[in-house]
């Protein structure tokens, strides 16, 4: 089957670290996308994952273990700005060539002064 | 600068009309979807295309049609048969239909019917 499930909401401080997690039960697995939507605007692309690790990248890195199907998003450094909902997204390669994902639910972060 | 513009951006319909949001986009991208989010709920997928002429159904088909006539446009039509069509629609393209090729979304169509 296919699904994938993140916290609902979190709330954090200006200048701190948060951590976003995300897990995916998905058939024929082919990487884990996190993406970035301030409300009613586009998403936009944060990170993507497809090997075991931890990606950097500036003040947000990413991190994959495909053994146990859990992903998380770190935030560090926060600003107000990053004020959004995150969305955890797997990709399945299952079945033609199409770049078909699933996403979470999406993750509505709030950064407090 | 590339992008995907979608349009209306807000559109208000009465029960049994059928309507049409647009989706345009100038990166040269082979694939396009049609996504639709609602409250609570992930994105969901309602059609792809991954060239000219030719697209598929995806989970939430039913209700919805579309059109890939040129490379750059992929318009999405609700029909009356869409018994929920209140949601916020996003249209999205990568370069191509495989591999590890990042979408780009639209700014969104928010659709309510009256």
């Amino acid at each position: 089957g296919q699904n994938i499930d993140q916290p609902t909401e979190m709330t954090a401080t200006e200048g701190a670290i948060v951590q976003i997690n995300c897990t995916y039960q998905t058939s024929g697995f082919n990487g884990l996308f996190w993406y970035q939507q301030h409300a009613g605007e586009a998403p936009t692309f944060l990170s993507y994952n497809v090997l075991d690790g931890l990606e950097e990248k500036g003040r947000f890195s990413s991190f994959l273990s495909r053994s146990k199907g859990y992903s998380y998003l770190l935030l560090k450094e926060l600003q107000m700005k990053d004020s959004a909902s995150y969305l955890c997204a797997s990709r399945s390669s299952g079945g033609g060539a199409t770049n078909k994902l699933i996403f979470g639910t999406g993750t509505l972060l709030a950064v407090q002064p | 600068d590339g992008g995907i513009t979608q349009s209306p951006k807000y559109l208000f319909r009465k029960e049994g009309q059928n309507v049409t949001l647009s989706c345009e986009q100038n990166l040269n991208h082979d694939a396009m979807y049609w996504y639709r989010q609602d409250p609570g709920q992930g994105l969901r997928l309602i059609y792809y295309s991954q060239i000219v002429n030719d697209f598929q159904k995806g989970d939430i088909a039913e209700g919805y049609s579309v059109s890939r006539e040129k490379k750059e446009s992929f318009p999405l039509t609700v029909t009356s048969a869409q018994k929920n069509p209140t949601a916020f629609y996003l249209c999205a393209s990568s370069m191509t239909p495989s591999g590890a090729n990042v979408l780009t979304f639209g700014a969104g169509s928010r659709l309510t019917v009256l």
